[in-house]
């Protein structure tokens, strides 16, 4: 298994610009998170989805939007970028079991934006 | 708002003695807590994690303790090495319902290892 993908690594936008963020999980996990990390920072929900066609915000959605079509792909979706949307920017993804409690996330390598 | 966070947010020791990495949380309602490693530039690693019901929990070369009555989780690592140098985060969950995968993330405790 690949795990949790991520693209764009790297990408550099200028302020008002937009773009998506792609997120894919081969792993048939029902629960994935966007988190964003801010330098010398934790990390900090954006938004979270429990299966395809649900989604709900997290600690900080203003600025991003997503969306779950199918079960592998999380999107996010910035629309009018802001230096203060300068960040790395994390997709995990983790299983449900009704009963088990929490279950591991696992995170991928990370897109990293910078808003000019 | 209730958080999760550090006491230390550096730590430096030498190859082969053990590490102890602290973390003090607030939400009396978590039940559920874990330890996650960042290597610079990669995503965090799971290394382990406990459930409230627990108070100690081992893996290889790590350890975590929890300890509910004054809200404070550690991670132990043991005979660290270089490879262990990272920035470790413990972060905090409530499991069940709608509460479900929301983790809390500290900020985190930047480990050196010296050889």
């Amino acid at each position: 298994n690949a795990g949790v993908t991520q693209t764009p690594k790297f990408r550099i936008l200028k302020i008002g610009q937009s773009m998506t963020l792609q997120c894919t999980q081969d792993m048939n996990h029902n629960y994935m998170y966007w988190y964003r990390q801010d330098p010398g920072m934790g990390l900090k929900l954006i938004y979270y989805s429990v299966g395809a066609g649900i989604t709900d915000k997290g600690e900080v959605p203003n600025g991003y939007n997503v969306s779950r079509s199918t079960t592998e792909d999380f999107p996010l979706r910035l629309e009018l970028a802001a230096p203060s949307q300068t960040s790395v920017y994390f997709c995990a993804s983790s299983a449900y079991v009704s009963g088990a409690g929490e279950d591991t996330q696992y995170f991928g390598p990370g897109t990293r934006l910078t808003v000019l | 708002g209730e958080s999760v966070g550090l006491h230390l947010p550096t730590l430096s020791v030498q190859e082969g003695d053990n590490s102890i990495i602290n973390c003090a949380y607030s939400n009396s309602a978590s039940d559920y807590f874990i330890w996650y490693k960042q290597e610079s530039g990669k995503g965090p690693q799971f290394i382990i994690d406990i459930r409230s019901n627990m108070d100690k929990r081992q893996g290889q070369r790590v350890t975590v303790l929890l300890n509910k009555t004054v809200k404070h989780l550690s991670l132990q690592i043991a005979a660290t090495q270089p490879g262990d140098s990272a920035v470790y985060f413990c972060a905090d969950a409530h499991a069940g319902g709608t509460s479900y995968g929301k983790l809390t993330f500290g900020q985190g405790t930047i480990l050196t290892v010296h050889p």
